[in-house]
């Protein structure tokens, strides 16, 4: 079974631009959420997506943005970069069990942005 | 708010030397504390998801328990494959699974 993909694997953009990462979640998962790893820092949650629509998003500002297709795939837009952005961005695709119970979310290998 | 936080910020252990991992949360209405393991500049890979108090998961040398308050990662008689940042989730009513820092573990030969 594919796990999630990610790409790119390593993006470089300077400091203004705007960035797209992609993401495809593991057959049969329709939760997508999306994390920001900065060095030393812990995953800091940006957005959750199911079922093709936002149910959630963390502490950004609002140029984080991202929507889900209906194949469940999902893309990341950051709007005007800025240096801090830089960090490992990471996906991670998940499926809702019963009322009580929660499966756990996998994650991709993540895409490495770089702001110069 | 949702909060978890994992201690020691690093562990250096000795090959075979055990030793454990803690991870307190404080969440509404847990709905499944995750275990991850990730490789430097790697995604997480998950390990273990645990619900009620009470409940034990093992795989190879890494065993995971769960009470109300935290959650320990037990590893026995580490290798030095088994070096890598350890990272404990919990998922409460938010649905948003939180992480906590993570636990930088080094198991020297």
């Amino acid at each position: 079974e594919a796990g999630v993909t990610q790409s790119p694997t390593h993006l470089i953009k300077t400091r203004g631009q705007q960035a797209t990462l992609r993401c495809s979640p593991i057959s049969g998962h329709t939760s997508v959420y999306w994390y920001q790893q900065a060095l030393g820092l812990g995953l800091q949650f940006l957005l959750w997506y199911d079922e093709g629509e936002e149910r959630n998003r963390g502490n950004f500002p609002p140029r984080f943005s991202g929507r889900q297709f209906p194949n469940y795939s999902s893309e990341l837009n950051v709007n005007a970069l800025e240096l801090e952005d830089s960090a490992l961005y990471l996906c991670a695709s998940g499926r809702e069990g019963n009322l009580l119970e929660y499966t756990e979310a996998f994650f991709g290998q993540g895409t490495r942005l770089t702001v110069v | 708010e949702d909060q978890v936080t994992q201690s020691p910020e690093a562990l250096r252990l000795q090959e075979g030397e055990s030793s454990s991992l803690n991870c307190s949360y404080t969440v509404s209405g847990l709905r499944g504390l995750f275990w991850y393991r990730q490789d430097p500049g790697k995604g997480p890979e998950f390990l273990f998801t645990l619900y009620s108090a009470g409940e034990e998961k093992e795989k190879e040398r890494l065993k995971a328990t769960l009470t109300k308050k935290e959650s320990f990662l037990h590893i026995t008689a580490p290798k030095p494959e088994d070096s890598a940042t350890y990272l404990c989730a919990a998922r409460g009513g938010s649905y948003i699974p939180t992480f906590g820092r993570g636990t930088s573990l080094i198991v020297h030969p």
